[in-house]
């Protein structure tokens, strides 16, 4: 147990609609990542936040969007669902000093969310 | 940015026989995780290791920050050590290999 929670764990939709997935974050963590990870590949990393504020992004387009709240947890919302989008979705919490991850990262079990 | 290549891509070995992991990267980085992911698709952390070597119980861990690698040794390898091993690292993100798969015969 990392003690990063995930809802839901698991999601079904259709093309075009949007969703939108949920995180805690590990008690002391002020950082919150997220990831997608589509089948037989590694995670790859979509963007993070640290203190409700984005502070790194990958190569992920602004339909994807994200969240953090005052205590610390996240979601991430996808708009316009494309049948590529089916993955699943994985969070990571971490501490942050000076604006800069220097701790490990923690992850949570997971959303695996299927487009139809 | 980073390139992170994880060798071998795939790994059967039979019960009680050790193996090593190896995760290269192409440029200086802050940090250094190793993960193995189970079939349900849980990411386990296994070590935080951006250089120095690391022990834990059959598992232990060296990275050579200098040399852009590091490597993760498994010894007398049992069926519950199969699944997916993960090295990740940090640029101004945090980038994951691909993994090595590894299958660990009764």
């Amino acid at each position: 147990e990392t003690g990063v929670t995930q809802s839901p764990t698991h999601l079904i939709k259709t093309r075009g609609q949007q969703v939108t997935l949920r995180c805690s974050s590990q008690s002391g963590h002020n950082t919150v990542s997220w990831y997608q990870q589509a089948l037989g590949q590694g995670p790859q990393f979509i963007f993070q936040y640290y203190r409700e504020e984005e502070n790194g992004r990958g190569n992920f387009p602004p339909r994807f969007s994200g969240l953090q709240f005052p205590n610390y947890s996240s979601e991430l919302n996808v708009n316009a669902l494309e049948l590529d989008d089916s993955a699943l979705y994985l969070c990571a919490s971490s501490g942050q000093r000076g604006g800069a991850t220097i701790n490990e990262q923690f992850f949570g079990p997971g959303t695996r969310l299927t487009v139809l | 940015g980073i390139q992170v290549e994880q060798s071998p891509p795939d790994l059967i070995l039979q019960e009680g026989a050790n193996s090593t992991l190896r995760c290269n990267f192409s440029d200086s980085v802050n940090n250094l995780q190793w993960f193995h992911q189970n079939p349900w698709g849980q990411l386990i952390n296994l070590f935080y290791i951006p250089s120095g070597t690391k022990q834990n119980g059959r598992l232990s861990a060296t990275t050579v920050a200098t040399e852009r690698y590091s490597l993760l040794y498994i010894s007398s390898s049992q069926t519950t050590d199969s699944g997916v091993y993960f090295c990740a690292v940090r640029d101004d993100k945090i980038i994951f290999g691909k993994g090595t798969r590894l299958h660990i015969l009764p």
